[in-house]
């Protein structure tokens, strides 16, 4: 089983619509939880972080976290044709990052 | 400001030759990682250097790869004897201190072996 377990999509949505991204981990002792936004051919940039369980919001993005079951999201509301990009999931424990897989959002205008 | 840099943006081999990898981490930073990132298996770590510390290896795939960090900066990746399975995007990130969550990523380096 990985650490990390992130549904790849793609995933495919209309202008405006809310998005709502997920990400699985096995490792309870993970004290961060980001979120990193890769277009094409690009490095991956960061999100929005968190460190507890509850709710996260900056803008039209929210980052929620659920340690008891092991669970975060990430939901883009009224999403544009800009946030099409694969949003990877990542998570640290010391001084080691653990991502997912990534997963590929289009935004069809 | 400056963002990390990495060199060259593309790389072709062939199987069997070395190739070394570039990466100038934005300056400052005292904690620089290197990733592997292939198609549907995610952001892969490989190795990290904080300050003058030795570095964590243990993501390493095999002993053809190695890297070192010349005066706390600049840092090369270097892979000898290339494999196919090699191909791949190699990406560079830095960090204020280790385990810090705002790591900041080069564009990638994407190494193609033939």
């Amino acid at each position: 089983q990985k650490e990390v377990e992130q549904d790849p999509g793609p995933l495919s949505v209309p202008e405006g619509a809310i998005v709502s991204l997920n990400c699985t981990y096995s490792n309870s002792a993970f004290q961060y939880f980001m979120w990193y936004r890769q277009y094409s051919r690009k490095g991956p940039e960061l999100l929005m972080y968190t460190y507890s369980s509850g709710n996260k919001e900056d803008g039209r993005f929210t980052a929620q976290v659920d340690k008891s079951s092991k669970y975060i999201s990430l939901f883009i509301r009224d999403s544009q044709p800009s946030d099409s990009a694969t949003y990877l999931c990542a998570m640290v424990f010391g001084n080691q990052f653990y991502f997912g897989t990534g997963t590929s959002l289009t935004v069809i205008p | 400001g400056a963002g990390v840099s990495q060199s060259p943006s593309n790389k072709v081999t062939e199987k069997g030759k070395d190739v070394e990898l570039r990466c100038d981490p934005i300056s400052g930073h005292t904690a620089l990682y290197w990733y592997r990132q292939s198609l549907g298996q995610g952001l892969e770590f490989l190795i990290y250097f904080q300050g003058n510390s030795a570095p964590d290896k243990s993501g390493l795939p095999s002993d053809r790869f190695s890297a070192e960090r010349t005066g706390g900066s600049v840092s090369t990746l270097t892979i000898q004897r290339t494999q196919q399975e090699d191909s791949a995007v190699y990406l560079c990130a830095s960090s204020l201190l280790a385990g810090s969550y705002e790591q900041y990523f080069g564009p990638g380096t994407r190494l193609t072996v033939t």
